[in-house]
């Protein structure tokens, strides 16, 4: 699976949109970028997931260059519960994996009011 | 839908001890697996079930075992607790370990081993 480079963290006022970079230069045609995020204690949350097209659903919208090597995740109205660590992972998507979620260091955004 | 539920939330345990940490889903997943989670180490897969009788071993699964007897359950069973073992485990599912299923994950369970 390609490896992924967010920014350690970031800040955001209550109300705006939380735009979270993730570059993921080597990724392969057939691997997907998934979003997730974890709030303090509690399990990692499914966002969104895309494979080139961009993406949107009620809790987020997920852009992807047209070249595939970065991604951005939106949240475009940030509450002071949005705080969490988020995610950016690539899945391969062809049956030999494990099903396996690498989960890296993450972005760990800060909601301010 | 209850989703992915996890029991018990905390536990302590000796050195030596075991237990069986208890993780169900009623979404009719057929891919089930267990986490555990370290500050610094992230999330490690320890076992992982694609269907009720088959499962196979993830990147940590030294002193863990596993069944898959239903498509609900999948029970994480510690032999001999160590100290090493204390952690947050975390259940996951989804249709299937494909990437083009999401997966849902439960609430965790805290252990402590002393």
């Amino acid at each position: 699976d390609a490896k992924t480079t967010q920014p350690t963290s970031m800040d955001c006022a209550e109300g705006r949109a939380a735009n979270l970079p993730c570059n993921h230069s080597t990724i392969s045609g057939n691997e997907y970028v998934y979003w997730y995020r974890q709030i303090h204690s509690q399990g990692p949350q499914y966002i969104i997931h895309g494979l080139k097209n961009n993406e949107t659903n009620e809790m987020a919208s997920l852009i992807i260059t047209e070249d595939r090597k970065s991604s951005t995740l939106i949240l475009p109205h940030a509450t002071l519960r949005d705080t969490a660590v988020y995610y950016c992972i690539v899945r391969v998507s062809f049956s030999g994996n494990t099903g396996k979620l690498i989960f890296g260091q993450g972005t760990t955004l800060q909601v301010k009011p | 839908n209850a989703g992915v539920t996890q029991t018990p939330k905390f536990q302590v345990l000796k050195t030596g001890q075991s237990m069986t940490l208890q993780c169900a889903q009623d979404m009719n997943h057929e891919y089930m697996s267990w986490y555990r989670q370290d500050p610094g180490m992230g999330l490690r897969l320890i076992h992982y079930s694609v269907g009720a009788g088959i499962t196979d071993q993830g990147e940590v699964p030294n002193g863990y075992n596993v069944s898959r007897s239903t498509t609900e359950d999948f029970p994480l069973r510690l032999l001999s607790a160590a100290p090493s073992q204390t952690s947050v485990y975390f259940c996951a599912s989804s249709y299937s370990k494909s990437s083009y299923n999401e997966q849902f994950f439960g609430p965790g369970t805290r252990l402590t081993v002393l």
